[in-house]
Protein backbone atom coordinates (compact mmCIF):
# COMPACT_ATOMS: atom_id res chain seq x y z
CA UNK A 1 0.00 0.00 0.00
CA UNK A 2 1.78 3.31 -0.96
CA UNK A 3 2.32 5.96 1.65
CA UNK A 4 2.20 9.40 1.30
CA UNK A 5 3.33 10.54 -1.51
CA UNK A 6 5.42 14.24 -1.31
CA UNK A 7 7.74 15.70 -4.40
CA UNK A 8 10.05 17.15 -5.31
CA UNK A 9 12.16 15.34 -2.91
CA UNK A 10 14.83 18.03 -3.06
CA UNK A 11 14.20 21.51 -4.16
CA UNK A 12 17.07 24.30 -4.60
CA UNK A 13 16.05 27.69 -5.41
CA UNK A 14 17.38 31.17 -5.54
CA UNK A 15 15.84 33.97 -3.21
CA UNK A 16 12.47 35.59 -4.68
CA UNK A 17 11.53 32.48 -6.54
CA UNK A 18 8.27 30.85 -6.23
CA UNK A 19 8.21 27.42 -4.54
CA UNK A 20 5.07 24.68 -5.07
CA UNK A 21 5.83 22.04 -2.54
CA UNK A 22 2.91 18.50 -3.46
CA UNK A 23 1.72 16.09 -1.41
CA UNK A 24 -0.71 13.13 -2.14
CA UNK A 25 -2.27 11.24 1.26
CA UNK A 26 -2.91 7.97 1.83
CA UNK A 27 -6.07 6.50 0.12
CA UNK A 28 -8.85 7.14 2.45
CA UNK A 29 -7.29 9.28 5.05
CA UNK A 30 -9.65 12.46 5.57
CA UNK A 31 -7.02 14.62 7.44
CA UNK A 32 -3.58 16.08 6.17
CA UNK A 33 -0.99 17.76 8.06
CA UNK A 34 1.93 20.26 6.33
CA UNK A 35 4.82 20.54 9.00
CA UNK A 36 8.51 22.26 8.75
CA UNK A 37 11.50 20.53 10.55
CA UNK A 38 14.62 22.57 11.19
CA UNK A 39 17.41 21.86 13.47
CA UNK A 40 17.15 24.85 15.74
CA UNK A 41 13.12 24.33 15.97
CA UNK A 42 12.39 20.83 15.31
CA UNK A 43 9.07 20.15 13.94
CA UNK A 44 6.89 22.55 13.83
CA UNK A 45 3.08 22.35 12.59
CA UNK A 46 2.33 24.84 9.65
CA UNK A 47 -1.46 23.94 8.68
CA UNK A 48 -3.69 21.12 8.70
CA UNK A 49 -6.91 20.11 6.58
CA UNK A 50 -9.52 18.03 8.02
CA UNK A 51 -11.80 16.67 4.72
CA UNK A 52 -10.29 19.14 2.47
CA UNK A 53 -10.85 22.08 4.80
CA UNK A 54 -8.39 23.61 6.28
CA UNK A 55 -8.86 23.78 10.60
CA UNK A 56 -5.71 25.59 11.92
CA UNK A 57 -3.13 27.74 10.13
CA UNK A 58 -1.80 29.30 13.09
CA UNK A 59 1.83 27.76 12.49
CA UNK A 60 1.90 29.22 8.63
CA UNK A 61 4.80 31.78 8.87
CA UNK A 62 3.67 34.65 7.19
CA UNK A 63 1.57 35.82 4.07
CA UNK A 64 4.24 34.32 2.14
CA UNK A 65 2.88 30.63 3.20
CA UNK A 66 0.14 29.45 1.49
CA UNK A 67 -1.78 25.32 1.49
CA UNK A 68 -4.39 24.19 -0.72
CA UNK A 69 -6.60 21.19 -0.93
CA UNK A 70 -8.41 20.93 -3.82
CA UNK A 71 -9.58 17.58 -3.54
CA UNK A 72 -9.05 14.04 -0.81
CA UNK A 73 -6.01 13.25 -2.61
CA UNK A 74 -4.06 16.38 -3.30
CA UNK A 75 -2.57 19.52 -0.87
CA UNK A 76 0.33 21.86 -2.12
CA UNK A 77 2.71 24.07 0.15
CA UNK A 78 3.28 27.55 -1.51
CA UNK A 79 6.13 29.84 -0.23
CA UNK A 80 6.27 32.99 -2.35
CA UNK A 81 7.95 34.84 -2.27
CA UNK A 82 10.93 32.06 -0.98
CA UNK A 83 13.69 33.46 1.42
CA UNK A 84 16.77 32.17 2.82
CA UNK A 85 15.22 31.08 5.98
CA UNK A 86 12.66 28.74 4.65
CA UNK A 87 15.42 26.45 4.01
CA UNK A 88 13.95 23.63 5.97
CA UNK A 89 12.64 19.67 5.09
CA UNK A 90 8.80 20.16 4.34
CA UNK A 91 6.83 16.89 5.31
CA UNK A 92 3.00 16.16 4.88
CA UNK A 93 1.12 13.77 7.14
CA UNK A 94 -2.33 12.36 6.59
CA UNK A 95 -4.26 10.44 9.41
CA UNK A 96 -7.63 8.77 9.51
CA UNK A 97 -9.27 11.21 11.84
CA UNK A 98 -10.52 8.82 14.29
CA UNK A 99 -11.46 11.62 16.76
CA UNK A 100 -9.27 11.03 19.89
CA UNK A 101 -6.96 7.84 18.83
CA UNK A 102 -5.02 10.50 16.27
CA UNK A 103 -2.37 7.96 14.50
CA UNK A 104 -0.53 10.38 11.89
CA UNK A 105 1.71 9.12 8.58
CA UNK A 106 4.71 10.76 7.25
CA UNK A 107 5.55 11.41 3.91
CA UNK A 108 9.37 11.13 3.22
CA UNK A 109 9.73 15.10 2.88
CA UNK A 110 10.97 18.03 0.74
CA UNK A 111 14.29 18.67 1.34
CA UNK A 112 14.16 22.93 0.16
CA UNK A 113 17.34 25.03 0.01
CA UNK A 114 16.63 28.44 -0.90
CA UNK A 115 19.99 30.31 -1.71
CA UNK B 1 1.04 25.64 23.39
CA UNK B 2 1.65 22.34 25.29
CA UNK B 3 5.59 20.87 24.95
CA UNK B 4 6.81 17.08 25.51
CA UNK B 5 9.80 17.07 27.35
CA UNK B 6 11.95 14.25 25.82
CA UNK B 7 14.92 12.76 27.29
CA UNK B 8 17.51 12.29 26.32
CA UNK B 9 18.31 14.48 24.29
CA UNK B 10 21.28 11.66 22.93
CA UNK B 11 22.58 8.47 23.28
CA UNK B 12 25.87 7.39 22.35
CA UNK B 13 25.56 3.38 23.09
CA UNK B 14 27.67 -0.05 22.41
CA UNK B 15 25.68 -2.81 20.18
CA UNK B 16 23.98 -4.87 22.46
CA UNK B 17 23.03 -2.59 24.86
CA UNK B 18 19.46 -2.06 26.01
CA UNK B 19 17.94 1.95 25.42
CA UNK B 20 15.37 3.70 27.35
CA UNK B 21 13.32 7.09 26.65
CA UNK B 22 10.58 8.89 27.44
CA UNK B 23 8.40 11.94 27.52
CA UNK B 24 7.18 13.51 29.76
CA UNK B 25 3.96 16.34 29.95
CA UNK B 26 2.34 18.53 32.19
CA UNK B 27 -1.09 17.88 30.55
CA UNK B 28 -3.28 14.83 30.26
CA UNK B 29 -2.52 12.87 26.69
CA UNK B 30 -4.86 10.93 24.74
CA UNK B 31 -2.99 8.84 22.20
CA UNK B 32 1.36 8.35 22.59
CA UNK B 33 2.99 7.60 19.08
CA UNK B 34 6.41 6.75 18.84
CA UNK B 35 8.39 7.18 15.89
CA UNK B 36 12.06 6.89 14.51
CA UNK B 37 13.41 9.56 11.68
CA UNK B 38 16.77 7.85 10.04
CA UNK B 39 18.95 10.63 7.86
CA UNK B 40 17.18 11.89 4.99
CA UNK B 41 13.61 9.97 5.53
CA UNK B 42 10.51 11.17 7.33
CA UNK B 43 9.17 9.85 10.47
CA UNK B 44 8.03 6.54 10.68
CA UNK B 45 5.64 5.34 12.91
CA UNK B 46 7.03 2.32 15.61
CA UNK B 47 4.43 2.28 17.90
CA UNK B 48 0.67 3.68 18.76
CA UNK B 49 -0.43 3.77 22.46
CA UNK B 50 -4.51 4.11 23.20
CA UNK B 51 -4.63 3.28 27.03
CA UNK B 52 -3.46 4.33 29.99
CA UNK B 53 -1.20 1.88 31.16
CA UNK B 54 -1.17 0.35 27.90
CA UNK B 55 2.32 -1.29 26.94
CA UNK B 56 2.97 -2.39 23.33
CA UNK B 57 6.22 -4.34 21.90
CA UNK B 58 7.02 -3.88 18.23
CA UNK B 59 9.85 -6.60 17.73
CA UNK B 60 12.67 -5.09 19.99
CA UNK B 61 10.92 -2.12 21.14
CA UNK B 62 8.57 -1.76 23.88
CA UNK B 63 6.26 1.22 24.74
CA UNK B 64 4.20 2.51 27.42
CA UNK B 65 1.49 4.72 28.05
CA UNK B 66 1.87 6.16 31.31
CA UNK B 67 -0.99 5.73 34.02
CA UNK B 68 -1.19 9.02 34.68
CA UNK B 69 -1.11 10.17 30.76
CA UNK B 70 1.15 12.43 31.23
CA UNK B 71 4.05 10.12 29.66
CA UNK B 72 5.11 7.43 27.78
CA UNK B 73 8.65 5.39 27.38
CA UNK B 74 10.73 3.43 24.73
CA UNK B 75 12.98 0.58 25.09
CA UNK B 76 14.93 -0.79 22.69
CA UNK B 77 16.81 -4.17 23.83
CA UNK B 78 19.62 -5.67 22.19
CA UNK B 79 20.69 -2.67 20.37
CA UNK B 80 21.84 -2.67 16.95
CA UNK B 81 23.83 -0.61 14.40
CA UNK B 82 20.43 0.00 12.07
CA UNK B 83 18.86 1.62 15.59
CA UNK B 84 20.56 4.69 14.48
CA UNK B 85 18.42 7.47 14.08
CA UNK B 86 16.37 9.82 15.90
CA UNK B 87 12.91 8.83 17.65
CA UNK B 88 10.51 11.47 18.35
CA UNK B 89 7.84 10.81 20.84
CA UNK B 90 4.36 12.71 19.87
CA UNK B 91 1.00 12.80 21.66
CA UNK B 92 -2.64 14.29 21.09
CA UNK B 93 -3.64 16.71 24.08
CA UNK B 94 -7.22 15.33 25.70
CA UNK B 95 -8.09 18.82 25.38
CA UNK B 96 -7.24 18.82 21.91
CA UNK B 97 -10.44 20.22 20.33
CA UNK B 98 -8.88 18.54 16.43
CA UNK B 99 -6.68 15.77 15.63
CA UNK B 100 -3.16 17.86 16.43
CA UNK B 101 -0.04 16.36 17.95
CA UNK B 102 2.68 17.32 19.95
CA UNK B 103 6.08 16.12 19.40
CA UNK B 104 9.58 16.12 21.61
CA UNK B 105 12.91 16.92 20.52
CA UNK B 106 13.85 13.86 19.95
CA UNK B 107 15.97 11.53 20.83
CA UNK B 108 19.26 11.05 18.66
CA UNK B 109 20.54 7.39 19.27
CA UNK B 110 24.16 6.31 18.20
CA UNK B 111 25.06 3.00 18.28
CA UNK B 112 28.53 1.68 18.38
CA UNK B 113 29.69 -1.64 16.24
Amino acid sequence: DAGVIQSPRHEVTEMGQEVTLRCKPISGHNSLFWYRQTMMRGLELLIYFNNNVPIDDSGMPEDRFSAKMPNASFSTLKIQPSEPRDSAVYFCASSAASGSYETQYFGPGTRLLVL
Amino acid sequence: GQQLNQSPQSMFIQEGEDVSMNCTSSSIFNTWLWYKQDPGEGPVLLIALYKAGELTSNGRLTAQFGITRKDSFLNISASIPSDVGIYFCAGQPYNNAGNMLTFGGGTRLMVKP
